[in-house]
């Protein structure tokens, strides 16, 4: 079955230390995108991807950084720079770079900084 | 309307009530409007897309109306089941790039 997968599902972290979340998708889709969830607020966009070796910041990119070297894949690391790293991250994709395509979610990643 | 503004943040219904929520967004450079629900456990899924003003969209008992001119859209369930009890979310897209933006959700609770 087609879908997204991240990884890991839970990840403990040490202030000042890089982490990396994994996004892969098996559907083709051209765009991907990741959140992050707070409690209380909605998905807050960090980066979006319309295209491989593309990609543009969202409004909460600082302290992030993402890379789009293959179509079904677009990783996200949270860098020691991002000060409220904690946080529920979620990774989504589309179709093709239009509005009339929805978004598809993998099953998220929480992060924990200890 | 500079964000996506949803209202009300959360409600709670009893079994066999109707309800509706709204989701305000920028009118300028309207692209689409999509709503998600997303219930707990579970990731977001895709309810509709909305594109042109005066779209009506139906799924069941769930359906949603659009108005691109005020920047506004209102997702209505008739006779809500427990079943329905999930955060509710609206998802901006403008100027025709693919940056969706998210309202921060109606959190609905059916009580049996």
């Amino acid at each position: 079955d087609g879908g997204i997968t991240q990884s890991p599902k839970y990840l403990f972290r040490k202030e000042g230390q890089n982490v990396t979340l994994s996004c892969e998708q098996n559907l083709n889709h051209d765009a991907m995108y990741w959140y992050r969830q707070d409690p209380g607020q909605g998905l807050r966009l960090i980066y979006y991807s319309q295209i491989v070796n593309d990609f543009q910041k969202g409004d909460i990119a600082e302290g992030y950084s993402v890379s789009r070297e293959k179509k079904e894949s677009f990783p996200l690391t949270v860098t020691s720079a991002q000060k409220n790293p904690t946080a529920f991250y979620l990774c989504a994709s589309s179709a093709t770079a239009s509005g009339a395509n929805v978004l598809t979610f993998g099953a998220g990643s929480r992060l924990t900084v200890l | 309307i500079l964000n996506v503004e949803q209202s009300p943040q959360s409600l709670h219904v009893q079994e066999g009530d109707s309800t509706n929520f709204t989701c305000s967004f920028p009118s300028s450079n309207f692209y689409a409007l999509h709503w998600y629900r997303w219930e707990t456990a579970k990731s977001p899924e895709a309810l509709f897309v909305m594109t042109l003003n005066g779209d009506e969209k139906k799924k069941g008992r769930i359906s949603a109306t659009l108005n691109t001119k005020e920047g506004y859209s209102y997702l209505y369930i008739k006779g809500s089941q427990p079943e329905d009890s999930a955060t509710y979310l609206c998802a901006s897209l403008v100027g025709g790039y693919q940056k969706v933006t998210f309202g921060t959700g109606t959190k609905l609770q059916v009580i049996p």
